[in-house]
């Protein structure tokens, strides 16, 4: 079965700080992996989306990495800003012959202080 | 376009009784997909259809059924409501299993 961790759980950075927030997985056989962000009583919106044949995917302030063999990908955020408070949550998709099962990590809460 | 559309946003049900909450895309996503989330657990895949017709079962199905008439609706029924079943209910749309996930703005469920 297939598990998804992030850590930290929560993050606090002063403005214009650089940070990094980690996903990690089990099962190495995934179709993509996506990063979301989710803002307070609100649903999700995809940031970023990584295939598993790629390294990293840009946008903007943002940058997501993969790697297969570890594991693991990263979302870097350059030069926070207080709008960029929310959670952070990262899924891998599995995908196949009529299969598509996505498993989430729990999220990373950041909170980005004036 | 409206995106996807989730209804109602607020719903209190009784132990035992049923409903349907909906959900609508217009973007002729083929990809649907329904979640709960839980505190401390994370958003956890309920069922989930690839093309009119066709549904199966997530991580978490038992409780719910759902069907796929149409490109654009996949509603999830609770057949008789039970307390473990209050939660926060998303629905989500993909174009292909290889495009970003669009997701409703939720449903809050509270059964009593």
């Amino acid at each position: 079965k297939q598990e998804v961790t992030q850590i930290p759980a929560a993050l606090s950075v002063p403005e214009g700080e650089n940070l990094v927030l980690n996903c990690s997985f089990t099962d190495s056989a995934i179709y993509n992996l996506q990063w979301f962000r989710q803002d307070p009583g609100k649903g999700l919106t995809s940031l970023l989306l990584i295939q598993s044949s790629q390294r990293e995917q840009t946008s903007g302030r943002l940058n997501a990495s993969l790697d297969k063999s570890s594991g693991r990908s990263t979302l870097y955020i350059a030069a926070s800003q207080p709008g960029d408070s929310a959670t952070y949550l990262c899924a891998v998709i599995r995908s196949g012959a009529g299969s598509y099962q996505l498993t989430f990590g729990k999220g990373t809460k950041l909170s980005v202080i004036p | 376009n409206a995106g996807v559309t989730q209804t109602p946003k607020f719903q209190v049900l009784k132990t035992g009784q049923s409903m349907t909450l909906q959900c609508a895309q217009d973007m002729n996503h083929e990809y649907m997909s329904w979640y709960r989330q839980d505190p401390g657990m994370g958003l956890r895949l309920i069922h989930y259809s690839v093309g009119a017709g066709i549904t199966d079962q997530g991580e978490v199905p038992n409780g719910y059924n759902v069907s796929r008439s149409t490109t654009e609706d996949f509603p999830l029924r609770l057949l008789s409501a039970a307390p473990s079943q209050t939660s926060v209910y998303f629905c989500a749309s993909a174009l292909t299993d290889r495009e970003k996930l669009f997701f409703g703005s939720g449903t809050q469920l509270s059964v009593l």
